[in-house]
């Protein structure tokens, strides 16, 4: 059975830090690895996909890699802010079109 | 991105009403849509997967008497939390993926369900 972990499971950090959040997995045959931002009680927003054949993604400041044969991906976020401030969600999917199957999510808080 | 609409945000019921949730894709069909938990401090966990036309798919645990899925068209599923208690509380969330990009997955604001 996959199960999705993240660590820290909270993180605080002064504004401008560049910082890393972990996310493993014990099944590497997933499909997709999504990044999720979840701010206190509202919905998610996705951040950054990636395809099970490619290793890493890129937007703005944020930077996400995959290694599948260790079971492990990363998320890279440069030049911290304030805004940054919410529960990080990692989640992949098995399969085309299955559920997402969701880690514990990482608690940044960066302060100004 | 596609755009998944969840309706209401947040609802206040009390014990032993019924309380229905819906689920929109706006602006895509999703043939398939899934509807998660999450309590406080906790990740997100599969309730059920609803399947446009047919039965939904529920996980190990989760009532389907209780939980009702329906998922009448390519745009919209609802949940009905029937006869809801106290312990029933909790974000409902539903996420869904557009048809012609069977990859990335799009989620609801999520509604905030409390029982009292």
């Amino acid at each position: 059975k996959q199960e999705v972990t993240q660590i820290p499971a909270a993180l605080s950090v002064p504004e401008g830090e560049n910082l890393v959040l972990n996310c493993s997995f014990t099944d590497s045959a997933i499909y997709n690895l999504q990044w999720f931002r979840q701010d206190p009680g509202k919905g998610l927003t996705s951040l950054l996909l990636i395809q099970s054949s490619q290793r890493e993604q890129t937007s703005g400041r944020l930077n996400a890699s995959l290694d599948k044969s260790s079971g492990r991906s990363t998320l890279y976020i440069a030049a911290s802010q304030p805004g940054d401030s919410a529960t990080y969600l990692c989640a992949l999917c098995n399969q085309a079109g299955t559920a997402l199957i969701f880690g514990k999510g990482t608690t940044l808080s960066v302060s100004s | 991105g596609a755009v998944v609409s969840q309706h209401p945000s947040w609802v206040i019921c009390k014990s032993g009403t019924s309380v229905k949730i819906e689920c929109r894709s706006l602006d895509f069909q999703a043939t398939t849509m899934f509807w998660y938990r999450q309590f406080p401090k906790q990740s997100l966990m599969l309730m059920a997967t609803s399947n446009e036309g047919s039965k939904a798919t529920y996980e190990q645990g989760v009532e389907k008497d209780k939980f009702l899925i329906n998922h009448a068209s390519l745009t919209l599923s609802t949940l009905t939390v029937t006869s809801a208690h106290p312990e029933d509380s909790s974000f409902y969330i539903c996420s869904a993926r557009d048809g012609t990009d069977n990859t990335e997955a799009f989620f609801g604001q999520g509604t905030r369900l409390t029982v009292v």
